[in-house]
């Protein structure tokens, strides 16, 4: 079973800053199967990004992601007061699908 | 547009069964890969499992801490989807979303808001 671990659990940055999210995954991966989510208090996940780098439906492009192997980024250009949330990557191409254990991201 | 609403979350003592549903629209729900994830109060997101389309094959899977415990299953002529959940203990308690799976890619894509099932005596 592929284990993802996030890094940092939680990061502090101002609106307009860079944010950079890291996912490592226990063991290669393929990239077609790695996804990014946003998760914000009360409310279900959303899909940012699929296949590593493809942008879902509707997500602005200051999203994006990238990687392969065991190291996967999400990576927000300049932050929004709406981006302040937590962040999930999922490895889901086998069963079970695993999801990496969260990054908050928090305004500094 | 694709809808998902979860139901029959509620208390329930150890030991106990409770049977969630989740009602879909706005989508082809027979053709759809169907999936659960749960999340613990202040923790983050576990895969419980999926169920292929009738299409292709109808079979479910699950992760390890349900495997025994949990069915998953579907009603197309409802467009619903079910989790049976058995022999349920307070690591049970949690909020449980049901999603889409993408056609072609397999990541959960659209999802419910959840319903919540809390384990206590």
């Amino acid at each position: 079973e592929v284990v993802l671990t996030q890094s940092p659990d939680t990061l502090s940055l101002s609106p307009g800053d860079r944010a950079t999210l890291s996912c490592r995954a226990s063991q290669g991966v393929s990239s077609s199967y790695i996804a990014w989510y946003q998760q914000k208090p009360g409310q279900p996940p959303r899909v940012l990004i699929y296949g590593t780098s493809n942008r879902a439906t509707g997500i602005p492009d200051r999203f994006s992601g990238s990687g392969s192997g065991t190291d996967f980024t999400l990576t927000v250009s300049s932050l929004e007061p709406e981006d302040f949330a937590v962040y999930y990557c999922l490895y889901y191409d086998n069963s079970p699908d695993t999801f990496g254990q969260g990054t908050k991201l928090e305004i500094k | 547009e694709a809808q998902l609403v979860e139901s029959g979350g509620g208390l329930v003592k150890p030991g106990g069964s409770l049977r969630l549903s989740c009602a879909a629209s706005g989508f082809n729900f027979n053709i759809a890969w169907m999936a659960w994830v749960r999340q613990a109060p202040g923790k983050g997101l576990e895969w419980v499992g999926r169920i292929r389309s009738e299409y292709d094959g109808g079979t479910p899977d699950y992760a390890a801490p349900v495997k025994g415990r949990f069915t998953i299953s579907r009603d197309d002529s409802k467009n619903t989807l079910y989790l049976q959940l058995n022999r349920l203990s307070n690591e049970d308690t949690a909020v449980y979303y049901c999603a889409t799976l993408k056609r072609g890619w397999r990541y959960m894509d659209v999802w419910g808001k959840g319903t919540t099932v809390t384990v206590s005596s």
